[in-house]
């Protein structure tokens, strides 16, 4: 069975903060990743996606990058936090039946 | 560029009731159709997807499409505490490659 599992579970960052977060999928060989991100109570905005190694489209530019250094990982990062960056940031895959399997995510406060 | 909305955008319902959340979207060439549902705290969980007109049902829940008037909704059937959630509907387009849309939510609390 696949596991999708994503770190840390939750950051506190001031403004103008580093960030990475990661995410790692095992039991699934090249998996298509996703980014998305939550306001609180709000829609979930597509950021990222990836198909394979070293390749990465950006669907909104948030001023965040993202990168798939290897198969089952994904990372989510930022030089300068801004205090919009606050959110939920899951990551997520597909199979081939198109449902998307989030991870349990990470919760971003930036004060 | 899909426009994904849904209705009511909170919903409160006593326990064993009936509940319709409905979802409309822009893009008439759209395939692939999700309800998600999501806990407070939790990362949001697929309900059911539907990918051709008409009903689909699983347990309690319904889902309805209607391509022509732009329009998907979900039935939950004797509804239950434990229901209560965040509700999102999701779209695809045939042309959207990996992009998929998610609705502005509806928040459903089951008073028990």
């Amino acid at each position: 069975a696949q596991t999708i599992h994503q770190w840390p579970v939750a950051e506190i960052k001031a403004v103008g903060s580093p960030l990475s977060l990661g995410c790692t999928i095992k039991g699934k060989s090249s998996p298509n990743l996703y980014w998305y991100w939550q306001a609180t109570g709000g829609t979930l905005q597509q950021l990222f996606y990836s198909i394979t190694v070293g390749q990465v489209e950006s669907v909104v530019q948030l001023n965040l990058s993202a990168s798939r250094p290897k198969d089952d990982q994904f990372i989510l990062s930022t030089e300068k936090l801004l205090l919009s960056h606050s959110g939920f940031y899951l990551c997520a895959w597909h199979p081939s039946a198109e449902t998307l399997y989030f991870g349990s995510g990470t919760r971003l406060t930036v004060l | 560029q899909q426009n994904v909305q849904q209705s009511p955008e909170s919903l409160i319902v006593p326990e064993g009731a009936r509940t319709s959340l409905n979802c409309t979207f822009s893009d008439s060439a759209s395939q692939y159709f999700w309800w998600y549902r999501q806990h407070s705290g939790k990362a949001p969980k697929a309900l059911m997807s539907i990918f051709s007109n008409g009903e689909k049902e699983e347990g309690r829940f319904t889902i309805h499409l209607n391509k022509a008037s732009l329009h998907f909704s979900l039935h939950i059937r004797d509804s239950q505490p434990s229901d209560s959630a965040l509700y999102l509907c999701a779209v695809r387009g045939r042309n959207m490659g990996y992009k998929l849309t998610f609705g502005t939510g509806t928040s459903l609390l089951v008073d028990p």
